[in-house]
């Protein structure tokens, strides 16, 4: 499984968009890059998962370039409910495990 | 989405006293389905893969005498922390993967985890 790296945390004010990067340099070509949220006492909820290029959802856009040796997650005028921790992981669809790096503590203030 | 629940949400108690965390998937099976430990602002480690049906594969430095893992069905995995001592105070969380056919992702469904504290 690639390592990742991420900020360990962000600030940020109400309304602005807000863009966590993930550097995997290790990526192997069956790799996906997928992106968790974890509020405190709650387990890891699922955000968006991409293989390159650009994937966007209700939530969230990701972006992988073209080398995909890093991606972005991409939260758009966020709001005080989206303060948690981010994940950013690195796998194959095959895989089951996951390796939880330190996470980006997001921090969103009025 | 599919549900995964734990129970219970919180547990208390004492010293030498063993604990059994229910993990469960509501509206799928799940043949696999994994253990992770969370101490207060560390991420998540994983502690064991729970396979339904034989026995677990635990994560180096997991103790398997200490974390029993159980996965007796399809919809169900114990974890039962033994003689749980204070430094067993953690927040447990399963997951288990919905495994639908030409699903071409690798999305896991986590439970709500279960707060131990050993007293």
């Amino acid at each position: 499984l690639a390592k990742t790296t991420q900020p360990i945390s962000m600030d940020s004010y109400e309304g602005q968009e807000v863009n966590i990067t993930c550097s995997h340099n290790n990526i192997a070509t069956n790799d996906y890059i997928t992106w968790y949220q974890q509020f405190p006492s709650q387990g890891p909820r699922f955000i968006i998962q991409g293989y390159k290029t650009k994937v966007t959802n209700e939530v969230a856009s990701l972006f992988i370039p073209a080398d995909r040796k890093s991606s972005t997650l991409s939260l758009p005028r966020v709001s005080l409910s989206d303060t948690a921790v981010y994940y950013c992981l690195v796998g194959d669809t095959g895989f089951q495990k996951l390796v939880f790096g330190t996470g980006t503590r997001l921090l969103v203030s009025p | 989405g599919a549900v995964v629940s734990q129970h219970p949400s919180r547990v208390i108690c004492k010293s030498g006293t063993s604990v059994k965390i229910e993990c469960r998937s509501l509206d799928f099976q799940a043949t696999t389905m994994f253990w992770y430990r969370q101490f207060p602002k560390q991420s998540l480690m994983l502690m064991a893969t729970s396979n339904e049906g034989s026995k677990a594969t635990y994560e180096q430095g997991v103790e398997k005498d200490k974390f029993l893992i159980n996965h007796a069905s399809l919809t169900l995995s114990t974890l039962t922390v033994t003689s749980a001592h204070p430094e067993d105070s953690s927040f447990y969380i399963c997951s288990a993967r919905d495994p639908l056919p030409g699903q071409t992702y690798n999305e896991q469904f986590f439970g709500p985890g279960t707060r131990l504290t050993v007293l």
